[in-house]
């Protein structure tokens, strides 16, 4: 089956930098790559997704990369803010709606 | 908006108890899950269902059971509780590939 790894499992960063997570995957029959955020005591919420058949895809301060040839993709946050502060979860699917979730990353922002 | 609903948010059971996790889902999904979150593990799929009275195996089914006899609800059964079952437990629900999550259930088993 899939597996997902995620680096790092925790980062700090400067309020006002950028922050980036990255993740491999080891199926290449996957072709779906979400990013979920869960702020603490909450739920996790889709934040931006990628697929196969794109390389880059932004909204607003986040951008997600994929690079199908190395199985890895990637979250840029920029300007991080306090609001970014939570534990981030990337996650692939070949299409099934099945969802294997990275470990996770907690994203903490210095103000 | 779509809401997924757990019916309990703490819940503490003995070993050996068998206990009853239900979502309830208001959406018409099609798809429903069943997700285990552990520090450090991330988020694992226990077993999720495509319609009513279907359902298949997760990446860690063992140990729990489910039943979807209803489109809006879907129950997980731990059929003898124990300790390293202790954990969160967050339903899903999905028309596509867009999860909506539950607020979890933390379950403590003693």
């Amino acid at each position: 089956g899939e597996n997902v790894e995620q680096h790092p499992s925790t980062l700090s960063v400067q309020e006002g930098d950028s922050a980036v997570i990255k993740c491999t995957y080891s199926d290449s029959a996957s072709n779906y790559f979400p990013w979920y955020k869960q702020e603490l005591g909450k739920r996790p919420q889709l934040i931006i997704d990628i697929r196969s058949n794109v390389g880059e895809k932004k909204d607003q301060r986040i951008a997600v990369t994929l690079n199908k040839t190395a199985k890895h993709f990637s979250l840029h946050i920029t300007e991080t803010q306090p609001e970014d502060s939570a534990v981030y979860f990337c996650a692939a699917s070949t299409g099934n709606e099945k969802l294997t979730f990275g470990t996770g990353t907690r994203l903490t922002i210095i103000p | 908006d779509v809401k997924v609903t757990q019916s309990s948010r703490y819940l503490v059971k003995r070993t050996g108890e068998k206990v009853f996790l239900e979502c309830v889902q208001d959406m018409d999904h099609e798809n429903m899950f069943w997700y285990r979150q552990d520090p450090g593990l991330g988020l694992r799929l226990i077993y999720f269902s495509y319609d009513v009275k279907m359902k298949e195996k997760g990446d860690i089914p063992e140990g729990y059971s489910v039943s979807r006899e209803k489109k809006e609800r879907f129950s997980l059964i731990l059929e003898s509780a124990s300790t390293n079952q202790t954990s969160m437990y967050l339903c899903a629900s999905s028309t596509g590939t867009k999860l909506f999550f539950g607020s979890g259930t933390q379950l403590s088993v003693l």
